[in-house]
Formats: C-alpha cells, structure tokens, sequence
C-alpha cells in the first residue's frame, strides 16, 4: 500500500537559517509529489508538485524540494527561513493511474525563533 | 477568482444534533473531496466525488454523510452517529487531467472547525 512518512513531527529553526524537511514514500512506480503548506487555522496551499523530468523542483516563497528515486525521497529546503514560514507542512503523494487518490504524510510543524 | 468556499467557519453542536457543512466551488473541477484533521494525525479521507450524482467512501466515512446534486457543492453531514466530530474538516477539488496525463493537485478551502459542546 503506498504511504508517506515525514520523519519530524516538530522542527525550529531560527530565522535566517537554513531548512530541510524530510519526506519519504512508498510506491512502486514513480508517483506525483507534492508539498502543501498549512496556516494555522487555514486550509492548505500547494508549495510545489514533482511529476517528472528534472528533479530539482521550485516553489513558492522561496521553497525548493528533490526527488531521489533512489531513497524515495522528496525533501523540502529552504536556504534562509522567514518568521512567516511558521506553520505545518504536509507532504503527499498521487500516482498516475489513481490521480485523484491522494495520500498526505502526517505533518511537519515548525516554529520559527526570532 | 476562482476558488473554494466553505462555510461556516466555526461550529458549535450539541450531541445528537446533525450539522451539515457547506463546500462551494467556482474553478469547474469535477472531483470534490472532504477531509478531517485532527492534531498529529495529519487529514484523514471522510468521502470524496468524482462527478456528480455519484460518491465514494474515504477512509473514515462513518457517522458522515454527502450528497453531489451540482459540480459546485458537495456538503458534509456530521450526523449524530458520529462519535467525534470535534475537528477541523477541509473541503478541497482536483485539477482536471490534461491531455495525456494527470495532475493530483488538491485546491482546498478554508476549513470549518466544527466543536461539539
């Protein structure tokens, strides 16, 4: 059965440094990737989406992730963290064949110190 | 702008009472779906609909219920049968497949916090 882990379940940083979010799936084939990110209180946002070619994918405000096929991963980075990136972070998965069935990993949140 | 509207924001219920929540889309996407979050538990599937007049249980469906009668709404019962209902629940839409392939792209709205006093 496909699945997503995100190791970290709590991550702070302090403003200015830089951010790595771990995600990991599990899939036979190659399936789309995404990052959501999450404001309190609020509904999700699409951060970037991997669905092939180079694997090296940007987002918005400034988030970048990469796939590794080889450790099905798909981590997502931030060279300098901003207060506002405080919020919870989801990592998901859909597949080609089941587009519309899409899968979230539990969470990261991360708190941000001045 | 096109976009997903759910309402209300918050919601207060009384054990045994229904309560319907309301998801109104504008971006013609033909799949809808509801999910429940509740802390460290990330979102849960509860129902989801691929075309109207037609719905699939999600993983947690029960004590819930949805009609799909429009492309634009597709509303949320929480009936008395649920046990829990306290929690933050996301109405969200896919993008439609483009020629020769798919997206997965979820567009979601701003969640309803439903409290069950």
């Amino acid at each position: 059965a496909q699945s997503v882990t995100q190791p970290d379940i709590h991550i702070t940083v302090s403003e200015g440094a830089s951010l790595e979010l771990r995600c990991n799936y599990s899939y036979g084939a190659t399936p789309y990737l995404f990052w959501y990110v999450q404001s309190p209180g609020q509904g999700l946002q699409l951060l970037l989406k991997y669905f092939s070619g180079d694997t090296l994918v940007q987002g918005i405000k400034g988030f970048e992730a990469e796939f590794k096929r080889s450790q099905s991963s798909f981590n997502l980075r931030k060279p300098s963290v901003h207060w506002s990136d405080a919020a919870e972070y989801f990592c998901a998965v859909a597949t080609k064949t089941s587009y519309d069935k899409v899968i979230f990993g539990p969470g990261t949140s991360l708190s941000v110190i001045p | 702008d096109g976009g997903i509207t759910q309402s209300p924001k918050y919601l207060f219920r009384k054990e045994g009472q229904n309560v319907t929540l309301s998801c109104e889309q504008n971006l013609n996407h033909d799949a809808m779906y509801w999910y429940r979050q509740d802390p460290g538990q990330g979102l849960r599937l509860i129902y989801y609909s691929q075309i109207v007049n037609d719905f699939q249980k999600g993983d947690i469906a029960e004590g819930y219920s949805v009609s799909r009668e429009k492309k634009e709404s597709f509303p949320l019962t929480v009936t008395s049968a649920q046990k829990n209902p306290t929690a933050f629940y996301l109405c969200a839409s896919i993008r439609q497949p483009t020629s020769g392939g798919s997206t997965g792209e979820l567009f979601f709205g701003e969640g309803s916090r439903l409290t069950v006093l």
